[in-house]
């Protein structure tokens, strides 16, 4: 089956390390997005790609860094440069064109102590 | 600038009872509009869609109508049940921008 998968599912980093969070996606799209999801809150853009070897940033790319090689990878690193990393992170992708849904990936949260 | 505004949260519905959650987006054009559905502690799903004026997206019993002249894209379901408790997103996403709205938090007691 299609899909997008963010490994691991939870994740915990002592502070003042990086840390890198994973996503994978099988689906052949082209765009790719990774979000910042805090309790009780909606969700905030850090990185965006919408081709292979490109990427922009978004609302909150302060302390993030992505990298895209390969279409159907978009790995999100956490920099000990963000100040407040604990969060969960939620990847997504979809084809391009303002009608086309996006698909996430389950999430990964992220505790650093 | 474009926006997308939810009805703040949490709402609390008996089961049964019937559910509208607001969604209302300011835009120069026409976006399409999507609604998403978050269970604890998983991603978003993909709840329903509509990519113009006066279509209605629907699915697992949930509608929403894309009203131009109002702009917006209320999502309702007839009769709630425990198991739709989660947070609900609206989305908008025109010419490649996407802009979610907040989230509101539905919980259905029993």
């Amino acid at each position: 089956d299609g899909g997008i998968t963010q490994s691991p599912k939870y994740l915990f980093r002592k502070e003042g390390q990086n840390v890198t969070l994973s996503c994978e996606q099988n689906l052949n799209h082209d765009a790719m997005y990774w979000y910042r999801q805090d309790p009780g809150q909606g969700l905030r853009l850090i990185y965006y790609s919408q081709i292979v070897n490109d990427f922009q940033k978004g609302d909150i790319a302060e302390g993030y860094s992505v990298s895209r090689e390969k279409k159907e990878s978009f790995p999100l690193t956490v920099t000990s440069a963000q100040k407040n990393p604990t969060a969960f992170y939620l990847c997504a992708s979809s084809t391009t064109g303002e009608n086309s849904p996006l698909h996430f990936g389950n999430g990964t949260r992220l505790t650093v102590t | 600038g474009n926006s997308v505004t939810q009805m703040e949260g949490p709402v609390t519905l008996s089961e049964e009872a019937f559910l509208t959650i607001n969604c209302t987006y300011t835009a120069t054009g026409y976006p399409s509009l999507f609604w998403y559905v978050q269970y604890p502690g998983e991603g978003l799903q993909l709840l329903l869609k509509a990519t113009k004026a006066d279509d209605k997206g629907s699915n697992k019993g949930f509608e929403a109508t894309y009203r131009k002249e109002t702009t917006s894209f209320h999502l309702e379901k007839g009769s709630v049940q425990v198991s739709d408790s989660a947070v609900y997103f609206c989305l908008y996403n025109q010419g490649g921008k996407l802009i979610f709205g907040q989230g509101t938090e539905l919980s259905v007691k029993p």
